[in-house]
């Protein structure tokens, strides 16, 4: 099973700013099948990025993946106020899914 | 418009059984793989089971493997977890996902509480 480790596991930044996730994992994943997910408080999860890089229908350009093999990044390049939720990353492997633990981003 | 309602949930005592089900519309549900994830209170999400379009194929986490069966009836366009043998830390909102990992066809459920308790 890959295992996917999430950093930091808390944000506290200010509207405006730059947020940096990072998502690394245990073994290669394929960049194919690596997404991120926003999720708010009592919402299911929303799907921002797949393929490492490829923003879903409707996700702003401020947010942006990257990536290859082990080390994945997601960058929301100015936070708005909505912006401040729990952020995950997942893999998808030989028909197995993981989630990372999360990180959240929070007002400072 | 994607729609999925989850349905099922409830207080069952340790050593339990219950079936869950997932209702879908708004999409060809026959088309496309169908997944369970679950989320502890206050915790991260944790894939649970994953379905091929046909229900030729099925994976599970390992955490639920041997105790929790995945199915779908495509003629009804319904999805289905029956999970027994049910243990305290399975006590989650249990969400029923449609994704096409391909692209971005990603549509979510509102969710049902399973409260596995004593």
């Amino acid at each position: 099973e890959i295992v996917l480790t999430q950093s930091p596991g808390t944000l506290s930044l200010s509207p405006g700013e730059r947020a940096t996730l990072s998502c690394r994992a245990s073994q290669s994943v394929s960049s194919n099948y690596l997404a991120w997910y926003q999720q708010k408080p009592g919402q299911a999860p929303r799907l921002l990025i797949y393929g490492a890089s490829i923003r879903a229908t409707g996700i702003p350009d401020r947010f942006s993946g990257s990536g290859s093999g082990t080390d994945f990044t997601l960058t929301i390049s100015r936070l708005e106020p909505e912006d401040f939720a729990v952020y995950y990353c997942q893999q998808y492997t030989w028909s197995l899914w993981t989630f990372g633990q999360g990180t959240k981003v929070e007002i400072k | 418009q994607v729609q999925l309602v989850e349905s099922g949930g409830g207080v069952v005592q340790p050593g339990g059984s219950l079936r869950l089900s997932c209702a879908a519309s708004g999409f060809t549900f026959s088309g496309y793989g169908m997944h369970w994830v679950r989320q502890a209170p206050g915790k991260g999400l944790e894939w649970v089971a994953f379905i091929r379009y046909d229900g030729s194929y099925k994976s599970y986490a390992k955490s639920v493997e041997g105790r929790f069966t995945i199915s779908r009836d495509n003629s009804k366009s319904m999805l289905f977890l029956q999970m027994n043998s049910l243990r305290t830390d399975d006590t989650a909102v249990y969400f029923c996902l449609a994704r096409d990992v391909r692209n971005d066809f990603d549509g979510w459920g509102q969710g049902t509480l399973v409260t596995v308790s004593s």
